[in-house]
């Protein structure tokens, strides 16, 4: 099964900081992967898709790149409400796997 | 707008079975897409269990494929989860989530439900 290892796997930043979550899969995916936020007591949301799509009604200020075998979903200007944590999840091939998650807190 | 709902116990005893069911609406089970399970340990993360297309063919993840079946009711509009010989380490919230024929994603998913193995 295609490892994705995830850092970090928390961090606190303030509103307004720009912030950074990276995904390293454990052989090459090309681009499909996929990021997604999740908030206490629900399901996760998909916030980006094939590594730097903007899934539809999520706000600009999310954004996804790869390099090689490293993803990178940055948020360029943490709002109040993207405190919760994030994971990504490989959809290259079977089993479908998720980094481990990292919650992003308040400083 | 596609909704899914898990239903099934919340309780399950060791060695014992569990059983889910996720009830689609606001479209077809017969669509042209996959129909999943994840799951997610109290304070852990996500664990993706496996999937099911209309047809019934089925991908299952490698860790869990002997305890797993998966199946659709298409006249219910409906797919369930039973997981066999449940353990403690089987505790989790379960999800039922759609998968996305192009982005090849989770892209709707229930609200989720808590199960317990415990006597």
């Amino acid at each position: 099964a295609i490892q994705m290892t995830q850092s970090p796997s928390s961090l606190s930043a303030s509103v307004g900081d720009r912030v950074t979550i990276t995904c390293r899969a454990s052989q090459g995916i090309r681009n499909d992967l996929g990021w997604y936020q999740q908030k206490p007591g629900k399901a996760p949301k998909l916030l980006i898709y094939a590594a730097s799509s903007l899934q539809s009604g999520v706000p600009s200020r999310f954004s996804g790149s790869r390099s090689g075998t490293d993803f990178t979903l940055t948020i360029s200007s943490l709002q109040p409400e993207d405190f919760a944590t994030y994971y990504c999840l490989q959809d290259y091939n079977y089993p479908r796997t998720f980094g481990q998650g990292t919650k992003v807190e308040i400083k | 707008q596609v909704r899914l709902q898990e239903s099934g116990p919340g309780l399950v005893k060791p060695s014992g079975t569990l059983s889910l069911t996720c009830a689609v609406s606001g479209g077809s089970i017969s669509s042209n897409n996959w129909w999943s399970w994840v799951r997610q340990p109290p304070g852990k993360g996500l664990e993706w269990i496996g999937e099911i297309y209309h047809s019934g063919s089925t991908n299952y993840n490698p860790s869990l494929k002997s305890r797993v079946t998966i199946s659709v009711d298409k006249s219910r509009n409906q797919f369930s989860l039973n997981l066999s010989s449940v353990t403690a380490a089987d505790t989790a919230v379960y999800y039922c989530a759609k998968v996305d024929t192009t982005m090849d994603l989770f892209d709707y998913w229930g609200q989720g439900t808590l199960v317990t193995v415990s006597s």
